[in-house]
């Protein structure tokens, strides 16, 4: 069994700030990660994932994530955020033989001007 | 070419009643995942199943829930007495024939279920 836990539940910024959201999450087997956005009222869309190889994902929408095995992380950052990027930040992770996937509480982003 | 389908996109009920939460898979997908989101929490799997499958129910409460995917039709999500603690967003994935991966899942908007 896995857990996720995103240690920041709300995250204010500035348009044009760099943001991180910070996850780690915890396996007693390798495991799959990823990072999902929810708006308002919608369903989950996939950002980005981490299955193998270089631990430096890139997403969709100018995000990017990093996986660090010894840290057991895997936290999400952009570099200059936008008004629209104001949304619900999950990361998730699923073992490397099932299809469950196992969430955060999630993170929201608020950007203002 | 529509994507999951998810309806009612809010519904309420009082407690006892019953619920029926629908799910139209996306065209071309047999596998459909149901999670439920509780206040602040993330979301968190309750069952999978195929066409007249039910193939894991290891996350569905054991009592007043049950999942179905009939062969014709949607996807339906039923419960039965609700109570408060019912309370929640549930969402609905799906996933092509032959992918049952997690990164294969495209999500609706949910329903967004409220009981009084």
């Amino acid at each position: 069994a896995q857990s996720v836990t995103q240690l920041d539940s709300q995250v204010p910024v500035f348009e044009e700030a760099p943001v991180e959201l910070r996850c780690n999450y915890s396996s007693s087997v390798s495991v799959y990660l990823f990072w999902y956005v929810q708006y308002p009222n919608q369903g989950l869309q996939l950002l980005l994932k981490y299955l193998s190889g270089s631990t430096l994902v890139k997403g969709i929408n100018g995000f990017e994530a990093e996986f660090n095995k010894s840290q057991t992380s895997f936290h999400l950052r952009k570099p200059s955020v936008h008004i629209s990027d104001t949304a619900e930040y999950f990361c998730a992770v699923s073992d490397q033989n099932d299809y469950k996937l196992s969430f955060g509480a999630g993170t929201t982003v608020t950007v203002r001007a | 070419n529509a994507g999951v389908m998810q309806n009612p996109r809010h519904l309420v009920r009082r407690r006892g009643q019953e619920a029926r939460l629908r799910c139209s898979p996306m065209k071309g997908h047999s596998h459909v995942y149901w999670y439920r989101q509780l206040p602040e929490e993330g979301l968190k799997f309750m069952v999978y199943l195929q066409k007249e499958n039910i193939i894991d129910e290891s996350g569905m409460p054991k009592e007043r829930f049950s999942a179905e995917f009939p062969k014709e039709g949607p996807s339906i999500l039923r419960i039965q007495q609700v109570v408060r603690g019912d309370s929640a967003a549930y969402f609905c994935a799906s996933s092509p024939i032959g992918q049952s991966l997690p990164w294969a899942q495209h999500f609706g908007d949910g329903t967004r279920l409220s009981i009084l």
